[in-house]
């Protein structure tokens, strides 16, 4: 079985374009989460899609944006790129039962440069 | 809002040494899952343990295990018999039922010493 997916695995963008990530989470898991992970910090909780929605964001500002597709694969869209924007970013996916999401599993991460 | 506290930034250890790294959490839920995660060199997060809250029972998985107090709001993970590739970036989370999804503490970082 595939695991979670992260395309591309390294970008490099200039200071005040657009980048785009995408994640294809494990077949049957419905919830994606993206986490930022700068250079000796922890992961900074992004987005949390599920069944296609938007259920919870982290302290970013609007420039950072997601959307989760009907087969439950996901991106994220960076806007107006900042140099701090630069990190590995995270992608991961779970399933949902009960009302409750198990564990998460992660991608390998798209390390994200800006300069 | 649930919390997971991480209280030791790095630790260390002998290698074939036991070594124990703490976590902290709170929730008013009762039912709720806890994870360690583990992220070597390589970036890759990887699941070492769960615990699911209605086990009294604490998990194992080989030389790994966890000490969970729920009263407490306690999660410890044990390694035994430290290795060389234990070393890593740890990671504890929480996962309930609310819209909160998954939360990570803020990570300990083992150093494991030859």
């Amino acid at each position: 079985e595939a695991g979670v997916t992260q395309s591309p695995t390294h970008l490099i963008k200039t200071r005040g374009q657009q980048a785009t990530l995408r994640c294809s989470p494990i077949s049957g898991h419905t919830s994606v989460y993206w986490y930022q992970q700068a250079l000796g910090l922890g992961l900074q909780f992004l987005l949390w899609y599920d069944e296609g929605e938007e259920r919870n964001r982290g302290n970013f500002p609007p420039r950072f944006s997601g959307r989760q597709f009907p087969n439950y694969s996901s991106e994220l869209n960076v806007n107006a790129l900042e140099l701090e924007d630069s990190a590995l970013y995270l992608c991961a996916s779970s399933f949902r039962a009960t009302g409750r999401n198990t564990e998460a599993f992660f991608g390998q991460g798209t390390r994200l440069t800006v300069v | 809002a649930q919390t997971v506290t991480q209280s030791q930034p790095e630790m260390s250890v002998q290698e074939a040494e036991t070594v124990t790294l703490s976590c902290t959490y709170d929730t008013s839920e009762s039912d709720y899952y806890l994870f360690w995660y583990k992220q070597p060199p390589s970036r890759q997060m990887i699941l070492v343990i769960r615990q699911e809250a209605y086990k009294q029972q604490n998990a194992t998985e080989n030389r790994f295990s966890v000490n969970f107090q729920k009263a407490a709001k306690s999660f410890s993970l044990k390694i035994s018999d430290s290795q060389l590739g234990d070393a890593a970036m740890y990671f504890c989370a929480y996962v309930g039922g609310g819209a909160d999804g998954l939360t990570f503490g803020k990570g300990t970082h083992l150093i494991i010493q030859p």
